[in-house]
């Protein structure tokens, strides 16, 4: 069964912390997603890759940046972390045109205190 | 990218079929149109997806009219563990890059 692997379920940290969030895909996807997801305001997406060393940025990029060194990995990085960076954040993988659909992780929660 | 609108929840009862109807006025003549499910603390997951008349798999089927400014998910004989945000997502053929709207939060009450 084909996956999306996030390293971790639950993370607190606290504010102003460097924070690495990983995601692992094992179906040799050339893009992958970072989306964070709030009550009532959907998923939105932060950046996304289609290629290694590739990224552009999404709707909400302020305050994240990424790294693709390798094809199956993709981290998010929260360069200082604040207190409304605590969300849900959602890792996926998809074929180039995106026509098979996305492949999501189970999602971080991550708290910043 | 053409906007979406889905009610934002519905209750059902287990055993019923439940529709979920999403309106997409501007979708583009290359667009097709895709479903997803979520359950809670976990990421969405892919339902179906269809470009027009009528889709079915082993989840669910996709019926999109001849304009294709709507389309109505159908979950046939829901159970209690249907119980999810679907999401409706119109996506341009040859991008990667998918909106998610807000979702229809779905109840299945027993």
């Amino acid at each position: 069964d084909v996956k999306v692997t996030q390293s971790s379920r639950y993370l607190v940290k606290r504010t102003g912390e460097k924070v690495f969030l990983e995601c692992v895909q094992d179906m040799d996807h050339e893009n992958m997603f970072w989306y964070r997801q709030d009550p009532g305001l959907g998923l939105r997406l932060i950046y996304f890759s289609y290629d290694v060393k590739m990224k552009e940025k999404g709707d909400i990029p302020e305050g994240y940046s990424v790294s693709r060194e390798k094809k199956e990995r993709f981290s998010l990085i929260l360069e200082s972390a604040s207190t409304n960076q605590t969300s849900m954040y959602l890792c996926a993988s998809s074929y180039p045109e995106g026509s098979y659909g996305y492949t999501f992780g189970s999602g971080t929660r991550l708290t910043v205190v | 990218l053409a906007k979406t609108t889905q009610p934002i929840s519905m209750d059902s009862y287990e055993g019923q079929e439940v529709n979920i109807t999403c309106s997409h006025n501007n979708i583009a003549t290359n667009d097709y149109i895709t479903w997803y499910q979520q359950f809670p603390s976990q990421g969405p997951r892919f339902i179906i997806q269809g470009y027009k008349t009528k889709v079915t798999n082993e989840v669910a089927s996709l019926f999109i009219p001849a304009d294709r400014k709507s389309s109505t998910l159908s979950l046939p004989r829901v159970s209690l563990s249907d119980t999810a945000v679907y999401y409706c997502l119109v996506v341009a053929a040859g991008t990667y890059k998918y909106i998610f709207g807000t979702g229809t939060r779905l109840k299945v009450l027993a």
